[in-house]
């Protein structure tokens, strides 16, 4: 079966560095993405992860383990604007994308 | 940048109407799709598309079928739409098998109701 996990919330504090963790169980693997979803809104590419590692973007890193199936985006130096749905999304066998439910961040002043 | 339109923001229908749900990109893309979102089940796939006239189901394609006449536009049909259709619809696009690393570009989206 196909299953991508990720929690439900998750609450921290402006300033602050947070980690959105994903695992993922499918029955192919081309990538990893990570995507941002402002309320009433679209959602908005992140980061792609392919290799393992991690792949470092201003205050945004996404990290990549396929052995363990695993991926985390971690968010630095938090503002208020970051408060969002982060969804994990992993391109299965040839072009079909499945997400994960995405986890509602939420930042305190 | 890439757009990727859908005709309504927001629909409103009756049970059992058919419905069209229209997206548009203007970037070439070879693949599109349909997803629809729903508070704690997420973004779900209903169909995707990888060429004119080709399509694959994804995850919940009961209740839908979908249209590829021309490589820029992708159409969602409901053919008798019912109450737990009502949703938020979104379209997306990307480039080819070749481009893995492509990631998809989302209209805005379709809140739509049945009632």
């Amino acid at each position: 079966g196909q299953n991508i996990d990720q929690p439900t919330e998750m609450t921290a504090t402006e300033g602050a560095i947070v980690q959105i963790n994903c695992t993922y169980q499918t029955s192919g693997f081309n990538g990893l993405f990570w995507y941002q979803q402002h309320a009433g809104e679209a959602p908005t590419f992140l980061s792609y992860n392919v290799l393992d590692g991690l792949e470092e973007k201003g205050r945004f890193s996404s990290f990549l383990s396929r052995s363990k199936g695993y991926s985390y985006l971690l968010l630095k130096e938090l503002q208020m604007k970051d408060s969002a749905s982060y969804l994990c999304a992993v391109r299965d066998t040839g072009d079909k994308i499945i997400f994960g439910k995405g986890t509602r961040l939420h930042i305190l002043p | 940048d890439v757009k990727v339109t859908q005709s309504s923001r927001y629909l409103v229908k009756r049970t059992g109407e058919k419905v069209f749900l229209e997206c548009v990109q203007d970037m070439d893309h070879e693949n599109m799709f349909w997803y629809r979102q729903d508070p704690g089940l997420g973004l779900r796939l209903i169909y995707f598309s990888y060429d004119v006239k080709m399509k694959e189901k994804g995850d919940i394609p009961e209740g839908y079928s979908v249209s590829r006449e021309k490589k820029e536009r992708f159409s969602l049909i409901l053919e008798s739409a019912s109450t737990n259709q009502t949703s938020m619809y979104l379209c997306a696009s990307s480039q080819g098998r070749t481009s893995f690393h492509s990631p998809l570009h989302f209209g805005n989206g379709t809140r739509l109701t049945v009632t």
